[in-house]
């Protein structure tokens, strides 16, 4: 148990809807950062959050949004959904704000299904 | 472009054999480099990391070699259990503070009993 805790595990949905995953991380941790995990792909970096703001992007739709609240937890909105974003979604936490470094640990995932 | 890749998509390992998964990367100013491994249905999971000013790290039953001359990095398992079944992921953090990690496509390792 890596201490990240992520909900709902699973999502199915159809096109054109919006939904929200959440993410809690591990205690003391003050950065978020969300991946998307397609079929037999490697992660892809969303974004990172840090003490509630926004600290890098990477390969994010206009259609995705994300916050990081006063608790530290943070909310991947995912909006105008497509057939396309079927996937995981991870999210991870570090006390550090590098996005790289130091390691960064994974919740279980959100498994969304788009129909 | 800047990439984090790995030779070979599936690795076949006898169990009680060693395994070495290889990683190459493109980025020679990536200073830092983690392996992850993921178990199906769960997240990736921190294994080893390696800073560029080191060669070799060892952990329990890993270990992590870096040759920056090649921009190759590997993952050796020693007597690979089945528990270790699983894909493996290595990862690349550029110097640069406002770059973001790499994850490369990740290989898969099957044990044979």
């Amino acid at each position: 148990d890596s201490g990240v805790t992520q909900t709902p595990k699973h999502l199915i949905t159809a096109t054109g809807q919006r939904v929200t995953l959440r993410c809690s991380p591990r205690s003391g941790d003050l950065s978020v950062y969300w991946y998307q995990q397609s079929l037999d792909q490697g992660l892809q970096f969303l974004i990172q959050y840090y003490n509630g703001e926004e600290r890098a992007k990477g390969n994010i739709l206009e259609r995705f949004s994300a916050q990081q609240f006063p608790d530290l937890h943070s909310e991947l909105n995912l909006s105008s959904l497509e057939l396309g974003d079927s996937a995981l979604y991870f999210c991870a936490s570090s006390v550090d704000e590098t996005s790289g470094g130091p390691r960064q640990f994974f919740g279980p995932g959100t498994r969304l299904t788009v129909l | 472009g800047e990439s984090v890749g790995l030779h070979l998509p599936t690795l076949s390992v006898q169990e009680g054999d060693n395994s070495i998964i290889n990683c190459a990367y493109s980025n020679s100013a990536s200073d830092y480099f983690i392996w992850y491994k993921q178990e199906s249905g769960k997240g990736p999971q921190f294994i080893i990391d390696i800073r560029s000013n080191m060669d070799k790290r060892q952990g329990q039953r890993v270990t992590v070699l870096l040759n920056k001359t090649v921009k190759h990095l590997s993952l050796q398992i020693a007597a690979t259990q089945p528990g270790d079944s699983a894909v493996y992921f290595c990862a690349e953090t550029p110097m640069n503070r406002d770059d973001k990690i790499i994850f490369g496509k990740g290989t898969r390792l099957h044990i044979l009993p």
